[in-house]
């Protein structure tokens, strides 16, 4: 199946730094959606983005398909953005099975 | 809103006590499907469905049920819980574009 690694696997940030969250997968893929985990559990939607380029106030994420990559970054990073981010991929027409990165886990300190 | 609701969120349940974890989504998708997460297991498909009265087993069905009577529900069915079974659980509903939405989450523990 199709093998997704997320990277890096844990980053410290100080509040109001910058980030760049990587997902790389093994195929081609037709669906890509990023998730953020809070620290109470919840998956929360960022981004569907299967390819281009998208923002959402201080987030913003880009996949390049050809290239089997897809970037999160995080601006001005605040204390809850802490958690875990997750991406997942799909491929194939009809494909309803998305396989997950194992995520990067965010901490932001004050 | 849009929204996957879960119930319960949290419970404390005993070994072979049967319990059912509810999910309704009011979005209209036709296809929903639970998952469970382990901490260094990640994000595993229990069963998923493709619309009412279609569903299929995911990557770890063993010891659950489901059924899809109706579009807007899928809830999913410890017949006789065991300790193995303590997880989050997520219910969750795509749309047809291929966007997957979570519930909340469901913490069970079985004792």
């Amino acid at each position: 199946g199709i093998q997704v690694e997320q990277s890096p696997p844990d980053l410290i940030l100080q509040e109001g730094a910058n980030s760049t969250l990587r997902c790389n997968f093994s195929d081609s893929v037709n669906n890509l959606q990023w998730f953020h985990q809070n620290p109470w559990g919840q998956l929360i939607n960022l981004f569907y983005i299967p390819s281009g380029t998208k923002q959402n106030g201080r987030l913003s994420a880009t996949t390049v398909a050809t290239e089997r990559y897809s970037l999160l970054y995080i601006s001005s990073s605040q204390t809850t953005d802490s958690g875990v981010y997750f991406c997942a991929v799909a491929r194939g027409a009809g494909s309803y099975q998305l396989t997950f990165g194992k995520g990067t886990k965010l901490s932001v300190i004050p | 809103e849009a929204q996957v609701t879960q119930n319960p969120r949290y419970l404390i349940t005993v070994t072979g006590k049967k319990l059912t974890v509810t999910c309704s989504q009011n979005m209209n998708h036709e296809y929903m499907s639970w998952y469970r997460q382990d901490p260094g297991l990640g994000l595993r498909q229990i069963y998923y469905s493709m619309n009412v009265e279609v569903t299929d087993k995911g990557d770890v069905p063993e010891g659950y049920k489901v059924s899809r009577k109706e579009k807007r529900n899928f809830p999913l069915i410890l017949e006789s819980p065991s300790p193995n079974q303590t997880s989050l659980y997520f219910c969750a509903s795509r749309s047809p574009s291929g966007e997957l939405f979570f519930g909340e989450g469901s913490r069970l523990t079985v004792l």
